[in-house]
């Protein structure tokens, strides 16, 4: 079973632009987290979709937005950007919403704000 | 709230011994889960292993077991017979019931010595 994809894997972008990151889930994965992992910071929750509905959200501004389409994929949108923005974003997807799901990581996407 | 504590920034091991990196977590919850993952230099996330809080066997896959002490609130993972592939940072993270998000700790990094 291929696992979850993030695209794309590098991104550079400027102050005041935005950007769209997706994810695509392990088959059958209905469940899509986003987190942001800075060296400050660490690894900060930042959503989660399930079945296009946002369940669950983190302490984070506006700025930062997500959806979940109806094939369980989804993207993660960040306007005006900043320079802390800069992070690895990372996706996971899990089967449901049970506490006792594992979730499953991609390979982030390394965004840099210049 | 929860909280993960990882007291260990850094630590380092011979090759081929165990190694055991600590975990302490704060939950009022009585139902949640506790997980390990592996995040390489290369970013992304590998999940390790699990235990839920009402199993009563400690956790194990292969060379991973985890170290239960639920009165303690503790849940250290063991690796045995450590291989220089090894060498990562290791998150600690736990997700209840009612809260349904992954808190993970700030991680310890591992470097297997030859």
């Amino acid at each position: 079973k291929a696992g979850v994809t993030q695209t794309p894997r590098y991104l550079i972008k400027t102050r005041g632009q935005q950007v769209t990151l997706s994810c695509s889930p392990i088959s059958g994965h209905r469940s899509v987290s986003w987190y942001q992992q800075t060296p400050g910071q660490g690894l900060q929750f930042l959503f989660e979709y399930f079945s296009e509905t946002q369940r669950n959200k983190g302490n984070f501004p506006g700025r930062f937005s997500g959806r979940q389409f109806s094939n369980s994929r989804s993207e993660m949108n960040v306007s005006t950007l900043e320079l802390g923005d800069s992070a690895l974003y990372l996706c996971a997807s899990r089967p449901g919403l049970s506490s006792t799901d594992t979730q499953y990581f991609g390979p982030g996407t390394r965004l840099t704000v210049l | 709230a929860q909280k993960i504590t990882q007291t260990q920034p850094g630590m380092f091991v011979q090759e081929k011994e165990a190694v055991t990196l600590d975990c302490t977590y704060d939950t009022s919850d009585q139902s949640y889960g506790l997980f390990w993952y592996k995040q390489p230099s290369s970013g992304e996330m590998i999940f390790l292993i699990y235990q839920g809080s009402y199993d009563e066997q400690n956790a194990t896959e292969g060379r991973y077991s985890l170290n239960f002490q639920k009165a303690r609130k503790s849940a250290n993972l063991v690796i045995s017979a450590s291989q220089l592939g090894d060498s990562a940072m290791y998150f600690c993270a736990s997700r209840t019931g009612g809260y349904n998000k992954l808190i993970f700790g700030a991680g310890t990094r591992l470097a297997v010595h030859p």
